[in-house]
Formats: structure tokens, C-alpha cells, sequence
């Protein structure tokens, strides 16, 4: 039983437009949601995360909405850039407290195409 | 500034031997985790730890040992290795209240 869901194995954008990840969830008791970012070879790294308090949250060109009712997020990046090909990983925390780690989705593989 | 580390980064070992994957972090973080990536799952936590001597059984505990004698450390043992625990493991860190965790570059295992 999945309870993160990235449903685009892949996406590809062209360089300088807008990319939209998307990620939907399935469990309510997920408080705090976070995006990661994962370049061959390497250990993920975190990209921006928000608060089931809020409904967004900006990092330069990185951009998380969060709809509850939806059960949905998505994380928006503009302008892409060449360096932004990598796979990218939705995470969601519950709110029962210690330290249960984080329920990760597949995964969408972005390509930006020069 | 280290941060968190892994070795072996590669490792290659046959059905029925035991092996240890080392993570080690410099950040005095209390919680450690760790998790494995495989095709078709993203990553899934196996163990997780609190604080030295704290640990607990993740997603897919089954077949793995942990143990945590010092903060910064968080080893890892497949007792008896079996082809299904060929994967890429990764390791990760966090502070106590910050959910942000940072992960080690990984380490791929591969039993024959």
C-alpha cells in the first residue's frame, strides 16, 4: 500500500520553462512534506519541505504547493536549468512524533532539454 | 567537514555471509537512519535510531541488524546476506526537531 505516490516515472522540460512535479498522498496523519533531489551515484539531497500548516513555500527557483483536501503537492521549478536533471523523490513525515523517518514516493526522473 | 560517510561505497558478497555497512556522521545529529533504494520502490526505511543506544525497526527491518554504541555511528549487518538484499543503502542523518534529514552518498551491495 503505497501512501506516497509520484504517478510520472519521467518528465521532460525544455530549458528556461517551468517544471511541475507532482506527488499525492494517501495517509492524513503526514504533517510535514519534504522534496529531495538525486543525482546518479550520489545520496539525496534536500531540496525544500513544507508545513501541513501552509500551502506554500518558496526557495528561489523552487516552489512547494500543498493542497490537503487534495491529499496533493507539487513542487515547481522556474526557470529549469541543465543542472536540475536528476530524479526527484516526494517524502512525507507523520505526526505521531519521534523519529519514524520518512515514507518516500518512486521517484520522477526530470530531463531538461537544452 | 565531513558530514555523513559510508564504506564501503561497493560491495560484493555471496549468499549466506554476513556483512557490516559502516555510516559514520560528524554533525553530532541525534537520529540516524537508514534506508534502501531499489527500482520500482524509491527508498524504504529499514532501521532508524534516536539516540545512542535507541534504535527501532522500520519498513522492511527483516534480515538486518543495526546498533548504536556512539552518536556517530550507525552500523548496519545482514546477518546471513540473500540476493533480495542486493540494493543501494543509504544512510542519513537529523537533528532532533527539524524533520530535514541528510543522506550519505550510499553504498551499493551486491549478493551473488
Amino acid at each position: 500500500d503505497q501512501q506516497v505516490k509520484q504517478n510520472s516515472p519521467s518528465l521532460s522540460v525544455q530549458e528556461g520553462r517551468i517544471s511541475i512535479l507532482n506527488c499525492d498522498y494517501t495517509n492524513s496523519m503526514f504533517d510535514y512534506f519534504l522534496w529531495y533531489k538525486k543525482y546518479p551515484a550520489e545520496g539525496p539531497t534536500f531540496l525544500i519541505s513544507i508545513s501541513s500548516i501552509k500551502d506554500k513555500n518558496e526557495d528561489g527557483r523552487f516552489t512547494v504547493f500543498l493542497n490537503k483536501s487534495a491529499k496533493h503537492l507539487s513542487l515547481h521549478i522556474v526557470p529549469s536549468q541543465p543542472g536540475d536533471s536528476a530524479v526527484y523523490f516526494c517524502a512525507a513525515r507523520g505526526s505521531g512524533g519521534g523519529a519514524d523517518g520518512l515514507t518516500f514516493g518512486k521517484g520522477t526522473h526530470l530531463i531538461i532539454q537544452p | 567537514d565531513a558530514g555523513i560517510t559510508q564504506s564501503p561505497r561497493y560491495k560484493i558478497t555471496e549468499t549466506g555471509r554476513q556483512v557490516t555497512l559502516m555510516c559514520h556522521q560528524t554533525w553530532s545529529h541525534s537520529y540516524m537512519f537508514w534506508y534502501r533504494q531499489d527500482l520500482g520502490h524509491g527508498l524504504r526505511l529499514i532501521y532508524y535510531s534516536a539516540a545512542a543506544d535507541i534504535t527501532d525497526k522500520g519498513e522492511v527491518p527483516d534480515g538486518y541488524v543495526v546498533s548504536r554504541s556512539k552518536t556517530e555511528n550507525f552500523p548496519l549487518t545482514l546477518e546471513s546476506a540473500t540476493r533480495s538484499q542486493t540494493s543501494v543503502y543509504f544512510c542519513a542523518s537529523s537533528r532532533d526537531s527539524t524533520y530535514e534529514q541528510y543522506f550519505g552518498p550510499g553504498t551499493r551491495l551486491t549478493v551473488t
